[in-house]
């Protein structure tokens, strides 16, 4: 059973216009992470929350926000999308972050700016 | 961030075993080593993860060299179901955050 959700698995938006990805979890980990990938490139984290506790990496443009309303649901937000980023968003999850735990990952959304 | 080099690709035979070889000379005595799989189109999979002693689990076996600025993940049996990106990953300590190296594309030849 899938543990770490994400919807949809294809998402087509256009350009500047506001689109939220989703992503659910049933391991009620503390820790949820937003990962961007462009193609043949390794993921690249965007942010991530401990918790309610809310963590940008310095690169990661303004353009994109995130939201945890509760342990189970995380939001991604692209204010304007632009044609840049078109990739594959990846949801993941780990039990408290530390070093010694796993991560588990949700099958990803493709997004396509149009 | 600490980093970690991979080959950029390798290629097997099925059923043969398959080393492949990690760097992350800047690693401290603190940063775990996860590596972690991706298929065709999908999330990025849990493989095995280590501090200082080699590890095995079902999947695969991870050598950790004794300086720790390597490491090497070992498919026994390679299969066709193998094929996918491997990534090498420095967890640091002190933070919450796995992060990618440029992973190795494996090829396992029928």
């Amino acid at each position: 059973d899938a543990m770490v959700i994400q919807n949809p698995r294809y998402q087509v938006t256009q350009f500047g216009k506001p689109v939220t990805l989703s992503c659910s979890q049933t391991l009620n980990h503390n820790v949820m992470y937003w990962y961007q990938q462009k193609s043949s490139q390794a993921p690249k984290l965007l942010f991530h929350y401990y918790d309610k506790d809310f963590n940008n990496e310095a690169d990661t443009p303004d353009n994109f926000q995130s939201r945890r309303p509760n342990t189970s649901f995380c939001f991604l937000d692209i204010r304007s999308p632009g044609l840049g980023d078109a990739a594959m968003y990846l949801c993941a999850t780990s039990r408290d972050g530390h070093p010694n735990t796993e991560a588990f990952f949700g099958q990803g959304t493709r997004l396509t700016v149009v | 961030d600490a980093k970690t080099t991979q080959p950029n690709s390798m290629e097997s035979n099925e059923e043969e075993p398959v080393h492949l070889p990690c760097n992350h000379s800047t690693i401290s005595g603190t940063d775990y080593i996860h590596w972690y799989r991706q298929l065709p189109s999908q999330g990025p999979e849990y493989v095995i993860h280590g501090l200082t002693s080699n590890v095995n689990n079902r999947m695969a076996s991870l050598a950790i060299a004794e300086d720790r600025k390597s490491s090497t993940l070992i498919l026994h049996r390679a299969t066709l179901r193998d094929a996918a990106v491997y990534y090498c990953i420095l967890h640091l300590w002190g933070t919450y955050k796995y992060i990618f190296g440029t992973g190795t594309r494996l090829k396992v030849l029928a």
